[in-house]
């Protein structure tokens, strides 16, 4: 299997603290992908970091992603009430068909 | 910003009847998906849509499940026979490209109950 395994699988942390959750994967991939989910919504495209690249930023996301050891993690900085979601990494199937999700961290932002 | 539309966002069936969940990809999209979730577990892919033709399907995908794009805009999932386990959210997708690195893009989903 090419899923995404996050962890932890939750995690509740006061506003202001920076929140960091973690990625391992199986295969080789292309890139990676880090979506958010807010209870009882769509998920919704955070960012992408491609295979040669080892870190991306995105406003007060930073993306790591380390292919030696298949491991990606998603930093979110001075977190808000508002960042409480889930958030998955997802990896492309080889074929370049599917997007495989993992099973998400379910962040709890407490004001 | 363009986004993708589901519906209906919530049904409720009963077991054995036949379900169509509908889905509006963006405009200009050219491959399309569905994804389920059962309630407080991970996303599951199950079946990806090319040019008329389904590109990648999932073990979960088996043949009480077909995916048609009617005409130029819609994109349905029909599940032939409903079962109780088909409870879940039904998340239709879609991207502009193939290639590695296009964003898919999710619809906000069609909540599925079977009683």
């Amino acid at each position: 299997s090419q899923q995404g395994e996050e962890d932890p699988q939750a995690l509740s942390i006061q506003e202001g603290e920076n929140a960091t959750m973690n990625c391992s994967y199986k295969t080789s991939i292309n890139n990676l992908q880090w979506y958010r989910q807010n209870s009882g919504r769509g998920l919704v495209h955070l960012i992408l970091i491609r295979s040669n690249e080892r870190e991306k930023h995105s406003g007060r996301l930073r993306v790591t992603l380390d292919t030696s050891k298949k491991s990606s993690s998603l930093l979110i900085t001075a977190s808000r009430a508002a960042d409480t979601a889930s958030y998955f990494c997802a990896t492309e199937n080889q074929a370049g068909t599917a997007l495989i999700f993992g099973k998400g961290t379910t962040l709890s932002v407490s004001s | 910003e363009p986004e993708v539309t589901q519906t209906p966002s919530h049904q409720v069936t009963q077991m054995g009847q036949e379900v169509i969940l509908r889905c509006v990809p963006i405009s200009n999209h050219l491959y399309f998906y569905w994804y389920r979730q059962i309630l407080g577990q991970k996303v599951e892919f199950l079946v990806s849509f090319y040019n008329n033709e389904i590109s990648e399907k999932s073990e979960i995908f088996d043949d009480q499940f077909s995916v048609e794009r009617p005409d130029g805009s819609n994109f349905t999932l029909k599940i032939r026979s409903t079962k109780l386990e088909d409870s879940a959210m039904y998340f239709c997708a879609s991207r502009s490209q193939g290639s590695s690195g296009n964003t898919i893009y999710f619809g906000e989903g069609s909540w599925l109950t079977v009683v």
